[in-house]
């Protein structure tokens, strides 16, 4: 079947930190990959995607490659900010549906 | 170009009530899909319509159920609600049915519904 398995939270980085939050998948077929943020009562935004192998998505100073061999979709980011203290959430679509991981939450303190 | 918008944004109701919660999409979009999020739970999916029709559907019962209408509008409903039905609902659009053309969803804010 498919699903996404995230490493669980919270994560607690100092501002300017690298961050890293890993994601792996199960999927038949060929997925395209997504990371979302939440932010405190919020919905879910668009973060960044990725539709096919070695595709690299990238946003706001995040990236995430997509790779298939690994099975992984890894989201980084150089230095991080305050403001980036969200929840994040790696998904997949795949023969027509969704599927979302559980979230991570990231703090970073100033 | 304007987002996804749910209304209401609150609500307080009692066990046995029901609720409807309404959804309008993305001008353009055809597929709506409804979410569950508790802190305990995550993230969980409740049921997507595209063309006024259901065309996937998550684990839950019956009391939760749902429509979209011909401008692709949707509602949701629960019935005879339940302390565990507090959470934060979250509606989201996309152009095709369930990622299809690699689209990706878009949400709205959602609504909390806290039940007393």
């Amino acid at each position: 079947g498919n699903s996404v398995t995230q490493m669980e939270g919270p994560v607690t980085l100092s501002e300017e930190a690298f961050l890293t939050i890993n994601c792996t998948y199960t999927a038949t077929g060929y997925p395209s990959l997504f990371w979302y943020v939440q932010y405190p009562g919020e919905g879910l935004q668009l973060l960044l995607k990725a539709t096919k192998a070695d595709d690299k998505g990238s946003n706001k100073g995040f990236e995430a490659t997509y790779r298939k061999e690994t099975t992984s979709f890894h989201l980084e980011k150089g230095s991080v900010q305050v403001s980036d203290s969200a929840v994040y959430f790696c998904a997949l679509s795949n023969f027509n549906k969704f599927y979302f991981g559980s979230g991570t939450k990231l703090n970073v303190k100033p | 170009k304007a987002g996804v918008t749910q209304t209401p944004r609150y609500l307080i109701k009692t066990r046995g009530q029901q609720v409807t919660l309404s959804c309008s999409p993305i001008s353009g979009h055809r597929s709506v899909s409804w979410y569950q999020q508790t802190p305990g739970q995550g993230l969980q999916f409740l049921f997507e319509y595209f063309s006024e029709t259901q065309r996937n559907k998550g684990n839950f019962p019956g009391r939760f159920s749902g429509r979209q209408f011909s401008n692709s509008r949707s509602e949701m409903n629960v019935s005879t609600l339940e302390l565990g039905d507090s959470a934060l609902y979250l509606c989201a659009s996309s152009l095709g049915l369930g990622g299809l053309s690699n689209q990706p969803q878009h949400f709205g804010d959602g609504t909390r519904l806290s039940i007393l």
